[in-house]
């Protein structure tokens, strides 16, 4: 069954520290893996996106990294900043066709 | 270059109406998803439309209907509305390339439903 874990549920840091959300899929075959980050109330938006051969990818102080023989990836924030709360959501997708299966989120809370 | 929108905004419906939901994609896309969110969960897909046909369905009830016109454009219909539909609901476009390869979706900013 084609699936997408994500952990922490929720993580709570404090600003300027640096984080690392977790994800786990097991989606075959596999087409790509993208971070989106959510706002409350808002759609997601991409932060990366990345096809099985790349390992890493970064986006400002998001970093992306995939380990396609394990089926995880992973999302590092550096430097965190206040506005970085947010919910950060795993999404695959199947290679050949239109399906892609979403992970629950991290709910991510920066504090001051 | 305008990005996924949706309309409306907010909406406030009773049990048992029908509401329709629209959503114009990004510019030069030809696919549009539709997704359900409840308050604290991730997106649960519902549909996708491409050359205007559902191409896929997630785990949903007939209730839940929709329409893709010639200019990509697509709308979410549901009927006999259930408080349990009370939901952000997000349209997502992207460019099918054949492969899915790089099926990149751009996400619009939702309609909140309220049914009460």
């Amino acid at each position: 069954k084609n699936q997408v874990e994500q952990s922490p549920q929720s993580l709570i840091i404090l600003e300027g520290k640096n984080c690392t959300l977790q994800c786990n899929y097991t989606v075959s075959p596999f087409s790509n893996l993208r971070w989106y980050k959510q706002d409350t109330g808002r759609g997601p938006v991409s932060l990366t996106i990345m096809t099985f051969s790349e390992n890493t990818k970064s986006n400002g102080r998001y970093t992306a990294t995939l380990d396609a023989d394990t089926k995880q990836s992973s999302l590092h924030i550096t430097a965190s900043q206040l506005s970085d709360s947010a919910s950060y959501i795993c999404v695959v997708s199947v290679a050949g066709g239109f399906k892609t299966i979403f992970g629950a989120g991290t709910r991510l809370f920066v504090k001051a | 270059d305008a990005g996924v929108t949706q309309s409306p905004t907010h909406l406030i419906k009773t049990r048992g109406q029908q509401v329709t939901l629209r959503c114009s994609p990004k510019s030069g896309h030809d696919t549009v998803s539709w997704y359900q969110q409840a308050l604290g969960q991730g997106p649960q897909f519902i549909f996708q439309y491409y050359e205007e046909e559902e191409r896929q369905r997630g785990n949903f009830p007939d209730r839940f209907s929709g329409h893709q016109f010639p200019n990509y454009s697509s709308e979410l219909n549901v009927n006999a509305l259930l408080l349990g539909d009370s939901a952000l609901y997000l349209c997502a476009s992207s460019l099918y390339d054949g492969t899915g390869y790089s099926y990149e979706q751009y996400f619009g900013p939702g309609t909140r439903l309220t049914v009460t």
